[in-house]
């Protein structure tokens, strides 16, 4: 099946700093990717829709000045934490749908992000 | 809106023991539904998917029928082994369109005991 890389696996940074985290798809393009944040007793939550040459769509309740997303080209999105707090830390996880058709979702790997 | 509804767990079972994760939801129209495995650390993998009503999707001996009628999709497993312990995600996408994001329940955790 396609594969979605997420990178880094793991990250430990201090309060105040920023952190990137890129999502890649790696055999198909991906005009849409998906942003989730794991909460500890495992829900899913959809943090934004992230569309390749145009704004993301943010979903309620989500901060886009601090979770900034881009997705300059068809292959990649980034996700960066700004300024980022301990209650920032979580579990992140990219997801893309084949542009080409297919119904399921591929997931990358996730990123534990730890503020410290 | 759509929403979907799984079964709190976490479900302890021993080794060899048939397993069912309850999954209903509601949705407009007529959604895909999948069931995703997440393994510790790591992100989420297929399981398996049904498309349309009445279909079956399975997978290492895992399956689950797409039942319209009590808008439900409940992942069953005849004989459970320890590898399967992992937290499991039920989910629906009401189009199947790249640009669509897959909505989820809040998870099962599953512990296999030998």
């Amino acid at each position: 099946g396609a594969v979605v890389s997420q990178h880094p696996s793991r990250v430990i940074c201090k309060s105040g700093t920023s952190v990137k985290i890129e999502c890649r798809s790696l055999d198909f393009q991906a005009t849409t990717m998906f942003w989730y944040r794991q909460f500890p007793k495992q829900s899913l939550m959809l943090m934004a829709t992230s569309n390749e040459g145009s704004k993301a769509t943010y979903e309620q309740g989500v901060e886009k000045d601090k979770f900034l997303i881009n997705h300059a080209s068809l292959t990649l999105s980034t996700l960066t934490v700004t300024s980022a707090h301990p209650e920032d830390s979580s579990f992140y996880i990219c997801s893309a749908r084949d542009a080409g058709g297919g119904s399921e979702a591929f997931f990358g790997q996730g990123t534990r992000l730890t503020v410290v | 809106g759509n929403s979907v509804t799984q079964m709190e767990g976490p479900v302890t079972l021993s080794e060899e023991a048939f397993l069912t994760i309850n999954c209903t939801y509601t949705a407009t129209g007529y959604p895909s539904l999948f069931w995703y495995v997440q393994y510790p650390g790591e992100g989420l993998q297929l399981l398996l998917k049904a498309t349309k009503a009445d279909d079956k999707g399975s997978n290492k001996g895992f399956e689950a029928t797409y039942r319209k009628e009590t808008t439900s999709f409940h992942l069953e497993k005849g004989s459970v082994q320890v590898s399967d312990s992992a937290v499991y995600f039920c989910a629906l996408s009401a189009h199947n369109q790249a640009g669509t994001a897959l909505i989820f329940g809040k998870g099962t955790t599953l512990s296999v005991s030998s």
